[in-house]
């Protein structure tokens, strides 16, 4: 199975910081033939089902805000959040579809400072 | 709109079944792959299987394979998740998925406590 790793486990922040966090992969998630990362990124907050915020490493879903910017390739992925805003405050996690078992990281807390 | 609403769960004694279903709407369900993916109460992710928009294949996580069956009625727009011989380490919230791999819907999820 193909590990996901997250850090940190969580971050205390204040509305209007610049934010980031990390996901690396056991394992390669770009294809070579297609040239794109199985990595997409999801947002969970508290009683609520995630929500996917970007798929293929990069690709923002419709209606998510620009300040949620996903990045990397390979092994080593980055989100960021430009300017944090109260309502992002969530567990953020990666999940890796190159391969079944699909698997995801432990996630993010984004919690306020 | 696209929901997906899930039922079936609650207090369950290990080694027992369990029938989860997931009822669609707002989209060709026929059209889509669906998945299973469940949440232990630590905030572990953990996909469990899919199946072919025709109900034709399914693909499961191997530590799963062996208790756990997927299936579908298109007629119904319903998915279905088949649970055996529970596990306290079953006890999860388990959520209905669309589109497997890159989870663009989900439901709200059905709690599954396993306990004696």
């Amino acid at each position: 199975d193909i590990v996901m790793t997250q850090t940190p486990s969580s971050q205390a922040v204040s509305a209007g910081e610049k934010v980031t966090m990390s996901c690396k992969s056991s394992q390669s998630l770009l294809y070579s033939e297609n040239k794109k990362n199985y990595l997409a990124w999801y947002q969970q907050k508290p009683g609520q089902s995630p929500k996917l915020l970007i798929s293929w490493a990069s690709t923002r879903e419709s209606g998510v805000p620009d300040r949620f910017i996903g990045s990397g390739s390979g092994t080593d992925f980055t989100l960021t959040i430009s300017s944090v805003q109260a309502e992002d405050l969530a567990v953020y996690y990666c999940e890796q579809y190159y391969d079944t078992p699909y698997t995801f990281g432990a996630g993010t807390k984004l919690e306020l400072k | 709109e696209v929901q997906l609403v899930e039922s079936g769960g609650g207090l369950v004694q290990p080694g027992a079944s369990l029938k989860l279903s997931c009822v669609a709407s707002g989209f060709t369900f026929s059209d889509y792959w669906m998945s299973w993916v469940r949440q232990t109460p630590g905030k572990t992710m953990e996909w469990i299987g899919d199946i072919k928009y025709d109900g034709s294949y399914t693909n499961y996580a191997p530590s799963l394979k062996n208790r756990f069956t997927i299936s579908r009625d298109n007629a119904k727009s319903t998915l279905y998740l088949q649970m055996s011989n529970v596990r306290s380490e079953d006890t999860a919230t388990y959520y209905c998925t669309a589109n497997p791999g890159v989870f663009a819907y989900w439901g709200q999820g059905t709690l599954v406590t396993v306990s004696s």
